[in-house]
């Protein structure tokens, strides 16, 4: 089993630039979560899943939207990207009964945009 | 409003020795808790967790206290090992362990000499 697998690693952006942060996971989870981690700071929620079809608001959602089609895809879009969305971004799942905490992270995005 | 705070960004401890990440945390709501470890490149991974009913959990060599009281949490490491040298996240949630509620600390990194 890969995991959460997330796409790209790297990539710079230029102000304006929209793109598409890809995660798959191939664990069944019904649960997935796009965090970003700014330096200093702790793991700030951006948007979460609790089923295909089903997407709802985090701490830090705004400049972002996100989409679940299927159980092992959520992707996470940037739209006219800004210089405050240059962070690392994690992609995370967890099993349908999400109540134990535990999380399973993908290796993270780090995102410039300049 | 940092409710889950790690003051100590680094932590330098020798090979075999114990080490102690500290953990404080504002909101009295919180019922449960957890410690993530990172690597540098690699996603979170979940380490330990302890529910407010109780004040201490032990896996292996790692042991989380609780004090409810004091609103801190401490991670002890015993004995610590070179590859122990991680970002060392706390979280913290007020439903049970609801992984859509976490809130994350700044981290603390812990180097460990051989």
């Amino acid at each position: 089993n890969a995991g959460v697998t997330q796409t790209p690693k790297f990539r710079i952006l230029k102000i304006g630039q929209s793109m598409t942060l890809q995660c798959a996971q191939d664990m069944n989870h019904n649960y997935m979560y796009w965090y970003r981690q700014d330096p200093g700071m702790g793991l700030k929620l951006i948007y979460y899943s609790v089923g295909a079809g089903i997407t709802d608001k985090g701490e830090v959602p705004n400049g972002y939207n996100v989409s679940r089609s299927t159980t092992e895809d959520f992707p996470l879009r940037l739209e006219l990207a800004a210089p405050s969305q240059t962070s690392v971004y994690f992609c995370a799942s967890s099993p349908e009964r999400g109540y134990t905490g535990e999380l399973f992270f993908g290796e993270g995005s780090r995102l410039t945009v300049l | 409003d940092q409710q889950v705070k790690q003051n100590s960004p680094s932590l330098s401890v020798q090979e075999g020795r114990i080490s102690i990440l500290n953990c404080d945390y504002t909101n009295s709501m919180f019922d449960y808790f957890l410690w993530y470890k990172k690597y540098p490149a690699e996603g979170p991974t979940f380490l330990i967790s302890i529910s407010s009913i109780k004040d201490k959990n032990e896996d292996g060599r790692f042991t989380v206290f609780l004090n409810k009281s004091a609103k801190h949490l401490s991670l002890h490491i015993v004995p610590s090992q070179p590859g122990d040298s991680a970002v060392y996240f706390c979280a913290a949630s007020a439903i049970g362990g609801a992984t859509n509620k976490l809130i994350f600390g700044t981290g603390t990194l812990l180097a460990v000499q051989p």
